[in-house]
């Protein structure tokens, strides 16, 4: 069964520290993965995108890596701001469609305390 | 931000209520998406279309219906709302891959925060 696991569920950090989130999933034939962001009540905002060839992808202060041999991934926040307060949500995509369906973890709240 | 857009942002209705939930994207894409999310939970993909007149049904069964009669407008219709709707309800769009080996990213509308009484 093609599925996206998140760790941790929730997080809480003081403003100016660094974290990390994790993703694990078991979606195959394996096309993409990505990390989208999204604001309470808003629609996910798309930060990075990583096939199979790619490892490591930045965007400012966002880095994600990908492990497609353990099939893991992770999102390392760096000197978080309090915009950074939202829901981090891991998805991979399959290449067994047309459609090019999408698998979606249910996220990890990220909270930046003053 | 992607140029797709959701109305109304917020509904609150009562049972039985017929609601049509729109949703525009200018971006010229053809596939489209709705999805149906509730708080702490995964996205879970209700509706799509590959272009127009196209229209299929998603993984999780739902008792919306959807129509594509123009490229840029996807929207879903509940023909008597229930409490067990209220949710809240994600359109997105996305283009065909430039090339083979290259993804289609969707680009997600603000949502609408469905409450049914």
């Amino acid at each position: 069964k093609n599925q996206v696991e998140q760790s941790p569920q929730s997080l809480i950090i003081l403003e100016g520290k660094n974290c990390t989130l994790q993703c694990n999933y078991t979606v195959s034939p394996f096309s993409n993965l990505r990390w989208y962001k999204q604001d309470t009540g808003r629609g996910p905002v798309s930060l990075t995108i990583m096939t199979f060839s790619e490892n490591t992808k930045s965007n400012g202060r966002y880095t994600a890596t990908l492990d497609a041999d353990t099939k893991q991934s992770s999102l390392h926040i760096t000197a978080s701001q309090l915009s950074d307060s939202a829901s981090y949500i891991c998805v991979v995509s399959d290449r067994g469609s047309t459609l090019g369906r999408l698998y979606f973890g249910r996220g990890t709240q990220l909270t930046v305390w003053p | 931000e992607a140029d797709i857009y959701q109305t109304p942002r917020y509904l609150v209705i009562g049972t039985g209520k017929k609601i049509t939930l729109e949703c525009s994207q200018t971006m010229g894409h053809d596939k489209m998406y709705w999805y149906q999310q509730d708080p702490g939970m995964e996205l879970h993909l209700i509706h799509y279309s590959y272009g127009v007149n196209s229209t299929e049904k998603g993984d999780l069964s739902s008792e919306s219906t959807v129509s594509r009669i123009r490229t840029e407008h996807f929207p879903l219709t509940l023909e008597s709302a229930r409490p067990s709707h209220t949710s809240q309800y994600l359109c997105a769009s996305s283009a065909p891959p430039l090339s083979s080996g290259s993804y289609n990213e969707q680009f997600f509308g603000p949502g609408t925060r469905l409450t049914v009484l």
